[in-house]
C-alpha cells in the first residue's frame, strides 16, 4: 500500500521567514497530493491540493509543487506570521471520489512573532 | 459554509463497553469516510462507505467496528467491546461526488479507561 513520508518533524521560523515542508510517496499510482492544516484540538483543514497534471499551484501566500519522477511534493509558505503556528499533514490519494488519504506524519510548525 | 458535525465531541467509556460515535457529512456528499488519530501520531485511515456499502477499510477496522448510514443524514462508527488502544480521537469525513477533496468533522475524543 501506499507509504508517505514526510520532513521535518518540527519546524520553527522567524515571523515573515518561508517555511518548507517536504513530502514523499511510494505508489506511483497515486494523483491527487492535499495538504491539512491542524490546530491543536482542532479538525484537519484542507488548505491546498495538488493534482498529478499539474507541476505547480500557488495561493496567496502558500504553494505546493510536485515531482512526479521523484515521486516528492512539497508545501511551501511565505511571509510566514504566527496565526500559521499548527501541524500540516501531506496526504496522498489515488484520487477520485472513494479513494483513501494516507497521510504523512505530520510536521510542527512554530512561527516565532 | 456547511461542515460535517460530530458527537459527542468526548466519549469516556470503560474497556470492554461498546460505543456509537455519530457524523453528520454535508448534506449534497455521497462518501463518507472513518479516520482516527491517536494523540500525536498521524491519521489514519478506517473505512471508506458509499451507496450503503463499505468501499473499502483497513487492517485496523476488525470484526469489532462497524459502520452504518441510519437515516439519510448520519453515518456512525460503532466500537464493540472497546479496549485501551482505541483510545483516539475519531474524525469522520465526507465527499462529493466528482471531487477529490475530503472535509473533516471536528472529532471525537474517545478515552477507554
Amino acid at each position: 500500500g501506499e507509504n508517505v513520508e514526510q520532513h521535518p518533524s518540527t519546524l520553527s521560523v522567524q515571523e515573515g521567514d518561508s517555511a518548507v515542508i517536504k513530502c514523499t510517496y511510494s505508489d506511483s499510482a497515486s494523483n491527487y497530493f492535499p495538504w491539512y492544516k491542524q490546530e491543536l484540538g482542532k479538525r484537519p483543514q484542507l488548505i491546498i491540493d495538488i493534482r498529478s497534471n499539474v507541476g505547480e499551484k500557488k495561493d496567496q501566500r502558500i504553494a505546493v509543487t510536485l515531482n512526479k519522477t521523484a515521486k516528492h511534493f512539497s508545501l511551501h509558505i511565505t511571509e510566514t506570521q504566527p496565526e500559521d503556528s499548527a501541524v500540516y499533514f501531506c496526504a496522498a490519494s489515488l484520487g477520485g471520489s472513494n479513494y483513501k488519504l494516507t497521510f504523512g506524519k505530520g510536521t510542527l510548525l512554530t512561527v516565532n512573532p | 459554509e456547511p461542515e460535517v458535525t460530530q458527537t459527542p465531541s468526548h466519549q469516556v467509556t470503560q474497556m470492554g463497553q461498546e460505543v456509537i460515535l455519530r457524523c453528520v457529512p454535508i448534506s449534497n456528499h455521497l462518501y463518507f469516510y472513518w479516520y482516527r488519530q491517536i494523540l500525536g501520531q498521524k491519521v489514519e485511515f478506517l473505512v471508506s462507505f458509499y451507496n450503503n456499502e463499505i468501499s473499502e477499510k483497513s487492517e485496523i477496522f476488525d470484526d469489532q467496528f462497524s459502520v452504518e448510514r441510519p437515516d439519510g443524514s448520519n453515518f456512525t462508527l460503532k466500537i464493540r467491546s472497546t479496549k485501551l488502544e482505541d483510545s483516539a480521537m475519531y474524525f469522520c469525513a465526507s465527499s462529493v461526488p466528482g471531487s477529490n477533496e475530503q472535509y473533516f468533522g471536528p472529532g471525537t475524543r474517545l478515552t477507554v479507561t
